[in-house]
């Protein structure tokens, strides 16, 4: 059962443009969603959060938006750069007042950059 | 300020050997985290400890997996008896909740990646 889910596995953008990253998830439980990207043979890195009390997060070139009542978040890259070449997890936790005590995690969408 | 160590970075170990990964979390974080990540995949929750104490178990965790953290600090993810479906990246994280601080967010090593030949 994949609570969280990415359908797309790759995604590929011209430098400069908007990169628009999905993610679904099916658990009403979750309150609190976080973005993170990955390099090969390195951890995942924070990108972003946003808290369900929320529609919308924003810093600097990333944003992101929840829309509660479809069960869907995004992640807004713009302008995109060569550097945000990686693989974006969503995540999702029901943590969002005691802390999150586990992440679920979303497949994965593979981001390339072009220049 | 260092971020989340895990060590080894890569271990290679033949089917049937017990293999044990090390983990150290940023410094004042209280909470630690073990995830299992496989090819294509996000990572999976396999277990967490709030200081010394276990507080959860995914189902993934078979009796062949231990994990601990006794002075709630470093903390270790003990494998018995390796299978090669055993084999994947892991990863430790970490995040701070005391009080009325509780952070959902978590910041994770670079992981051990296990492969059992």
């Amino acid at each position: 059962d994949q609570q969280v889910k990415q359908n797309s596995p790759s995604l590929s953008v011209q430098e400069g443009r908007i990169s628009i990253l999905n993610c679904d998830y099916t658990n009403s439980m979750f309150d609190y969603f976080l973005w993170y990207k990955k390099y090969p043979a390195e951890g995942p890195t924070f990108l972003i959060s946003i808290s369900s009390i929320k529609d919308k997060n924003e810093d600097g070139r990333f944003t992101v938006f929840l829309n509660k009542s479809a069960k869907h978040l995004s992640l807004h890259i713009v302008p995109s750069q060569p550097g945000d070449s990686a693989v974006y997890f969503c995540a999702a936790s029901a943590g969002r007042i005691q802390g999150a005590q586990k992440l679920v995690f979303g497949q994965g969408t593979r981001l390339t950059i072009n220049p | 300020d260092t971020g989340v160590s895990q060590n080894p970075r890569h271990k290679i170990t033949k089917r049937g050997q017990n293999v044990t990964f090390r983990c150290d979390p940023i410094s004042e974080h209280n909470r630690l985290y073990w995830y299992r990540q496989t090819l294509g995949q996000g990572p999976e929750f396999l277990t967490y400890f709030q200081n010394e104490a276990q507080l959860e178990k995914s189902r993934l965790l078979s009796d062949r997996f231990s994990a601990e953290r006794p002075k709630g600090s470093f903390s270790t993810l003990e494998i018995q008896r390796t299978e090669q479906g055993d084999s994947a990246m892991y990863l430790c994280a970490s995040s701070y909740s005391l009080g009325t601080r509780a952070d959902n967010e978590q910041f994770f090593g670079p992981g051990t990646r296990l492969t059992v030949l």
